[in-house]
């Protein structure tokens, strides 16, 4: 079975400092790992994805995330946070198989980003 | 190219009716998935169609139901509706050719209140 730990369910950041938000897996074998934001009354908005190659992937609206196989940790990070990052992000993992039970994405319990002026 | 299309987006019942909800996906996606996402469990999959065809369906009980029809559009369908159902349910499509991995994108949500 996979899974996903989102360490904190929130995180404040002043507005211009550096942020991480943490998420680590358990999937067997090699993960596909992503990144989505939820907005108020809103759906999932993709940020970025992991499948293989360079350890630091970067996505949408200056967010990157750095994967670290050893620690099987896939933290988001962002150099300089806006008041409008301010949200919910969830971390999602997909086992890097075909076949039945490879077509879900799991998510973590998800991390509420406040960043404050 | 528009995205994912779900309705409606807010829906209330009462307990015990049956409701229906539809998904379009992003024009040429043939993979539709199936989320419900509550407060206590977080984000939960319930089912992934290809093609017509249920591929993958997560631990629900058997009154949660889904399709897909030939133009890849979907509906789940919850029947004997129990408190427990209140959720935001979030449809995501993607590409899903063979041999790839395609990213996930997910519709608005349909909001559905059971009283």
């Amino acid at each position: 079975a996979q899974s996903v730990a989102q360490p904190e369910d929130q995180v404040n950041v002043a507005e211009g400092n550096p942020l991480t938000v943490k998420c680590t897996y358990s999937v067997s074998g090699n993960p596909y790992l992503f990144w989505y934001v939820q907005y108020p009354n809103r759906g999932l908005q993709f940020l970025l994805k992991y499948i293989t190659g360079d350890n630091l992937v970067k996505g949408s609206y200056g967010f990157e995330a750095e994967f670290n196989k050893s620690q099987t940790s896939f933290h988001l990070k962002k150099p300089s946070a806006l008041v409008s990052d301010s949200a919910l992000y969830f971390c999602a993992v997909r086992a890097a198989y075909s076949g039945a039970g490879s077509y879900q994405l799991t998510f973590g319990k998800g991390t509420k980003l406040s960043v404050i002026p | 190219k528009a995205g994912v299309t779900q309705t409606p987006r807010y829906l209330i019942k009462t307990r015990g009716q049956q409701v229906t909800l539809s998904c379009s996906p992003i024009s040429g996606h043939r993979s539709v998935s199936w989320y419900q996402q509550t407060p206590g469990q977080g984000l939960q999959f319930l089912f992934e169609y290809f093609s017509e065809t249920q591929r993958n369906k997560g631990n629900f009980p058997g009154r949660f139901s889904g399709r897909q029809f030939s133009n890849s559009r979907s509906e789940m369908n919850v029947s004997t509706l129990e408190l427990g159902d209140s959720a935001l349910y979030l449809c995501a499509s993607s590409l899903e050719t063979s041999g790839s991995l395609d990213t996930q994108y997910f519709g608005p949500g349909t909001r559905l209140t059971v009283l």
